[in-house]
């Protein structure tokens, strides 16, 4: 099956800091997604990004499909951002909705 | 973005006993949806995809017999763990999506603890 990798899996920020979570996949792909688990275990879509680029606020994020990678980008952390990142991605041809996760990266963003 | 609920959000129950969740699409229908399973700092992996309509397909390890599941409307999926064990003990997730292919939406998951 395809393998997602996150990179890097604990990170600690200082509050206002910058940070870029990566996430490689092995295979094409026609689904990948970003979300951000809370502390009660609820996943947040943050981006479905299959190709480009988008932003939403603080947060912005790049795929590039032919490269197999896309990035996260947090600007100016708050200690609210903190919590466990996964991306998430689908085959294409193997059924859109059949998310793989990665084994996200754990985000600690003290005062 | 579309709505997923699960219920219930928590339950504790006796070893041998069954627990059903509800995961409900609120705004939309979906004739597939998954159902995710969390170990305690890991990542969420698929258990099995449900089918409105039809049988469950599930991922290659998951004993169907112990989590049944069904479909039985456009809006509702359910998973009932059967004679549940303390290594059932998990965070339960589902997700479905709007249409074939795009963007899927997660319910706020169930934290099964079995005594």
């Amino acid at each position: 099956g395809i393998q997602v990798e996150q990179s890097p899996p604990d990170l600690i920020l200082q509050e206002g800091a910058n940070s870029t979570l990566r996430c490689n996949f092995s295979d094409s792909v026609n689904n990948l997604q970003w979300f951000h688990q809370n502390p009660w275990g609820q996943l947040i879509n943050l981006f479905y990004i299959p190709s480009g680029t988008k932003q939403n606020g603080r947060l912005s994020a790049t795929t590039v499909a032919t490269e197999r990678y896309s990035l996260l980008y947090i600007s100016s952390s708050q200690t609210t951002d903190s919590g466990v990142y996964f991306c998430a991605v689908a085959l294409i041809g193997a059924g859109s909705y059949q998310l793989t996760f990665g084994k996200g990266t754990k985000l600690s963003v003290i005062p | 973005g579309a709505v997923v609920s699960q219920h219930p959000s928590r339950v504790i129950c006796k070893s041998g006993t069954s627990v059903k969740i509800e995961c409900r699409s609120l705004d939309f229908q979906a004739t597939t949806m998954f159902w995710y399973r969390q170990f305690p700092k890991q990542s969420l992996m698929l258990m099995a995809t449900s089918n409105e309509g039809s049988k469950a397909t599930y991922e290659q390890g998951v004993e169907k017999d112990k989590f049944l599941i069904n479909h039985a409307s456009l809006t509702l999926s359910t998973l009932t763990v059967t004679s549940a064990h303390p290594e059932d003990s998990s965070f339960y997730i589902c997700s479905a999506g709007q249409g074939a292919g795009g963007e899927l939406f997660f319910g706020e998951g169930s934290r099964l603890t079995v005594l």
